[in-house]
């Protein structure tokens, strides 16, 4: 199968920070991406979704980039706060689109 | 709205007892999807439904995992004889068609201990 996959597993950032959590993937015939938050005890959240034929998308606070040339995946956080304290998965479909593949996930950590 | 809930939310079983977990996916919603999240790791895909459609159950582990959805909307996945390395944390989603440029909307899981 297919594999998404993160460049770091832990991010620390200090509050008011922007933050920057990267995704790998390997399906170069992806055409939908989806950022989920995970709150420590909780399901995974979403947050915001690309499609490929972007590169960018704009939400509150979070920016997503997409590079499909090099089959990678940013979210960026604006002015980071300690609720934004969770794991960051990024997520693509299978090709049949039964399922979605997520990685291991990203650990971020904001101190106050 | 209401969102995806599951029940129980912390379940704690001895090896080789049965053990049923629900779904309740959101209202409308035609398709419904089994995770399951080992601690520190990944989703990994158990099962899918879609409206009337033949499940595909290629994520499921072994034979002592099943998964029913009766009348389109609650699902239960049922884990028979199990086992310590079944521990973890059972989530569902579901979305309103299914497909891939669908979002999935994630109930709070369901935390699975076998002693």
């Amino acid at each position: 199968g297919e594999s998404v996959g993160l460049h770091l597993p832990t991010l620390s950032v200090q509050e008011g920070d922007n933050s920057i959590i990267n995704c790998a993937y390997s399906n170069s015939a992806s055409d939908y991406f989806i950022w989920y938050k995970q709150e420590s005890g909780k399901g995974p959240q979403f947050i915001i979704d690309i499609r490929s034929n972007m590169d960018k998308r704009q939400g509150q606070r979070v920016t997503v980039l997409l590079n499909k040339t090099v089959k990678h995946l940013s979210l960026q956080i604006a002015a980071t706060q300690p609720g934004d304290s969770a794991v960051y998965f990024c997520a693509e479909p299978s090709n049949t689109g039964n399922q979605f593949y997520f990685g291991t996930g990203t650990s971020l950590t904001v101190i106050p | 709205g209401a969102g995806v809930s599951q029940s129980p939310s912390n379940k704690v079983t001895e090896k080789g007892k049965d053990v049923e977990l629900r779904c309740d996916p959101i209202s409308g919603h035609t398709a419904l999807y089994w995770y399951r999240q080992s601690l520190g790791q990944g989703l990994e895909f158990l099962i899918y439904f879609q409206g009337n459609s033949a499940p595909d159950k290629s994520g499921l582990p072994s034979d002592r995992f099943s998964a029913e959805r009766t009348g389109g909307s609650v699902s239960t996945l049922t884990i028979q004889r199990t086992q310590q390395e079944d521990s973890a944390v059972y989530l569902c989603a579901s979305s309103l068609m299914g497909g891939s440029w669908e979002t999935q909307y994630f109930g709070p899981g369901t935390r699975l201990l076998v002693l």
